[in-house]
């Protein structure tokens, strides 16, 4: 059962340009949520998060957009730099939850 | 400041083989403790939790285990490797409830033979 969903595995986006990556849950119980970045062979690194009592949060060129109702969230770069090519994955949880459930990624590709 | 250590960085073992992987944190008092694996196509793995010593929670069955033997201690272990087994394993730590971000360590690169 896979909770937090992310259904595009790639994305390649022109640099410069913005980036949107999505993200769907399913639990409605989740009402924290975090995006993490991972390079190739290094562990993930905490980007950005947002709590279910907010519906967007922002952190320079990152910004976080969640929508309750449809149980979505997206995160947007912009502009995008080659530096941002990685892996980003999305993670949800909630008060007491003690653990934090990722989704399987999406590999972000940003062109010269 | 907080730090985690995971080691090795790689590894090689053969079928069979017995498997030990160890995570220390530095900076921090009773964290909770995680062992994730990434798989292709599956993102991110649950596999175990802790939240104190001795006390270990198993999110999927499977032919690994995991202690705590030490606060600050996440040790990630098999008796006999699969070629299933062969991976990205990640250790982390957070505080709290888990309502706050986690923290990784750099992963080990498992493959077996």
């Amino acid at each position: 059962d896979q909770q937090v969903k992310q259904n595009s595995p790639s994305l390649s986006v022109q640099e410069g340009r913005i980036s949107i990556l999505n993200c769907d849950y399913t639990n409605s119980m989740f009402d924290y949520f975090l995006w993490y970045k991972k390079y190739p062979a290094e562990g993930p690194t905490f980007l950005i998060s947002i709590s279910s009592i907010k519906d967007k949060n922002e952190d320079g060129r990152f910004t976080v957009f969640l929508n309750k109702s449809a149980k979505h969230l997206s995160l947007h770069i912009v502009p995008s730099q080659p530096g941002d090519s990685a892996v980003y994955f999305c993670a949800a949880t909630f008060q007491g939850a003690q653990k934090l459930v990722f989704g399987q990624g999406t590999r972000l590709t940003i062109n010269p | 400041s907080q730090t985690i250590h995971q080691w090795p960085a790689t590894l090689v073992q053969p079928v069979g083989s017995p498997l030990s992987l160890e995570c220390t944190v530095e900076g921090t008092s009773n964290p909770n403790l995680y062992w994730y694996r990434q798989a292709a196509g599956r993102g991110l793995q649950l596999l175990f939790y802790s939240v104190g010593i001795g006390q270990i929670s198993s999110e999927v069955p499977q032919n690994l285990s995991a202690s705590r033997p030490q606060d600050r201690q996440f040790i990630l272990s098999s008796k006999k490797l699969l070629l299933s087994d062969s991976g990205f394993y990640l250790c982390a730590w957070s505080v709290g409830t888990g309502r706050t971000e986690a923290f990784f360590g750099q992963g080990t690169r498992l493959t077996v033979v």
